[in-house]
């Protein structure tokens, strides 16, 4: 079972530049997230979406955008990287808001010079 | 705002010791409670989640227990193996935001063949 998979794995930016994270779930989840992954902060949720045609700010939305594409696709957009967003990029979907166990994908490494 | 805290931030156990994971949280109104374990490199995979009405879990050689008066989970893994080497985080989704995970910074654990 593929789960939650995440493209590109690995992504190095220079600052202004613009790229998308891809995300895709194949477990017929309603609702997916994106979280970013810190030393010593923990994850923390930018954006999720509560099922298909819904999106939503979580903690920390300032310079991403999101597209939820479809049931199982869900993308992160980073319109003009600076410096502050380099992290690790995760994936995450549910069967229902909040109330199931999170699937994580592997992640999205990302520096921005 | 919610605050979860895992102490201690590393733990050394030989290869057979039973071991107790401590989790806690400063808003007892919370939703439910995920443990997670986190391999390098890797996204998380949810090991158990507690509902709010529930007091434990268990799966396999792990169990969970949730106490909200006290703001406190304690996660016990029994006859642990070098598998287990990994880092656990615990989370907990607090109403009424119940779709934003609050996440610990983890117990990188090691488990000594």
């Amino acid at each position: 079972n593929a789960g939650v998979t995440q493209t590109p794995k690995f992504q190095v930016l220079k600052t202004g530049q613009s790229m998308t994270l891809q995300c895709a779930q194949d477990m017929n989840h309603n609702s997916m997230y994106w979280y970013r992954q810190d030393p010593g902060m923990g994850l923390r949720l930018i954006y999720y979406s509560a099922s298909e045609g819904t999106t939503d700010k979580g903690e920390v939305p300032n310079g991403y955008n999101v597209s939820r594409l479809n049931k199982r696709e869900f993308s992160l957009r980073l319109e003009s990287a600076a410096p502050s967003q380099t992290s690790v990029y995760f994936c995450a979907s549910s069967e229902i808001l909040g109330q199931y166990a999170l699937h994580f994908g592997n992640g999205t490494r990302l520096t921005v010079t | 705002k919610q605050e979860v805290t895992q102490i201690p931030a590393a733990l050394s156990v030989p290869e057979g010791e039973n071991l107790v994971l401590n989790c806690s949280f400063t808003d007892s109104a919370i939703y439910n409670l995920q443990w997670f374990r986190q391999d390098p490199g890797k996204g998380l995979t949810s090991l158990l989640l507690i509902q709010s009405s529930q007091r434990e879990q268990t799966s396999g050689r792990l169990n969970a227990s949730l106490d909200k008066s006290s703001g406190r989970s304690t996660l016990y893994i029994a006859a642990s193996q070098p598998g287990d080497s990994a880092t656990y985080l615990c989370a907990v989704s607090s109403h009424p935001a119940y779709e934003k995970l609050t996440f610990g910074t983890g117990t990188r654990l090691t488990i000594i063949p």
